[in-house]
Order: structure tokens, then sequence, then C-alpha cells
């Protein structure tokens, strides 16, 4: 299986300012077709995940533009340039590349 | 609207069998893989499986292929996820979601609980 590491697992934030989370991956999500299929989720607690990216980095509708999505290969990054207080959450990692799909293992976000 | 409506919760014993449902609406259900994922109390996702309505091809991950079956009817839009003997270590929250390369649309999860 692909192994996704995230880093940090937890990350205490002041309101208004800026995070980053990394995410590698074992093995190039690069897939054949040319496309790189890596995607970030926010769980927010008590909810269903949630799709925030997706192709590294296409942010979904309705997801707030201070979110944003970037790296190629092996190593990817979700930033959050002014985190506020419906950021708070677990945000997740997944490679769509390879069989079986697999999830990092999420990042805490909460406020300082 | 696209829309994943799972079943209600459900506590079992160990040994019991179940299989949890997930209908979808506002889609083309036979034209999108929908995928299976387990979150265990406090614990991170894990993907689980995968199948596609229109010709039920199925994909599983290692860590759950001979655990669970995953299945799909297509006159009535659903897909299933089943346990032929659940163990405590089954207690989870269960998702279904939209996708084969990504997953764009989620269910409510389905808790699971087995206790004797």
């Amino acid at each position: 299986d692909v192994e996704m590491t995230q880093s940090p697992l937890s990350l205490p934030v002041t309101l208004g300012q800026p995070a980053s989370i990394s995410c590698r991956s074992s093995q190039s999500l690069v897939y054949s077709d040319g496309n790189t299929y890596l995607n970030w989720f926010q769980q927010r607690p008590g909810q269903s995940p949630r799709r925030l990216i997706y192709k590294v980095s296409n942010r979904d509708s309705g997801v707030p533009d201070r979110f944003s999505g970037s790296g190629s290969g092996t190593d990817f990054t979700l930033k959050i340039s002014r985190v506020e207080a419906e950021d708070v959450g677990v945000y997740y990692c997944m490679q769509g590349t390879h069989w079986p799909r697999t999830f990092g293992q999420g990042t805490k976000v909460e406020i300082k | 609207e696209v829309q994943l409506v799972q079943s209600g919760a459900e506590v079992k014993k160990p040994g019991e069998s179940l299989k949890i449902s997930c209908k979808a609406s506002g889609y083309r259900f036979t034209s999108f893989w929908i995928g299976w994922v387990r979150q265990m109390p406090g614990k991170g996702l894990e993907w689980m499986g995968i199948i596609y309505p229109g010709d039920s091809n199925t994909r599983y991950s290692p860590s759950f292929q001979g655990q669970v079956t995953i299945s799909a009817d297509k006159s009535i839009s659903t897909a299933y996820l089943q346990w032929s003997s659940l163990k405590a270590s089954d207690t989870a929250m269960y998702y279904c979601a939209r996708g084969m390369t990504t997953l764009d649309y989620w269910g409510q999860g389905t808790l699971v609980t087995v206790s004797s």
C-alpha cells in the first residue's frame, strides 16, 4: 500500500494566522493519464468528512479561497492563509492514484 | 443535488450478521463508483473498498478483503456494506462516499456498535 505521511499531527494556530500541513507519499502519485490524484478533506467535530481540494490544487465549490493546495510527485501541502474559528477540525490527505486508496493519519487543527 | 443517505445506527452482538445501506440520489447511480470508509472511535479514516454499480466491479483494500462484502442494487440506487460475522473490533462509524480517484460526496455515516 502507498503510505501517506502527514505532519504535523497537531497544529495549534492563532486566529488570523496562516497554517500549513504537509503530506508525503511513499510513491509518486502521478497516474499514467498525467493527473496527480491527491485530495484534501476536512472533518469538523461530529461531522462527516468534506472534500476541500482534488487533483492537488483544485478547490471545491463553496470552499473559501483561504484554502489552497500545492505540490507534485510525492510532496504536497495544504495551506490556510488566515485561520478562522470554523477551520477547527482534522484534515486528511488521500491518494487516488494507486490501489488501495489510502489516507494520511490526519492533522488536528485547533485554536491557540 | 447529489445526496448519499445512509441507514441508521446499529447495535449488534459478536457473531451476528449485518448489512448497512447508502441510498444515492441526484445523479446517475450507475455512472459513478461508490466507496466505503471506516472510522474507528477517535481514529482516522480508512479506505475499505469501492464498487461501480454499472457493472458491479468491486475493489477491496487488502485490510478488508474477506472481512466485508460490498454490493449495489441498481434498481434502487443503493450501495451496501455487509458482514457475515461481526467482531467487537468492527465497532466504528462507516461512511459511504462517491468517487474512484476522489471522494466528492459523503453520506452522514452509520455508527455500528458490536458488544456482547
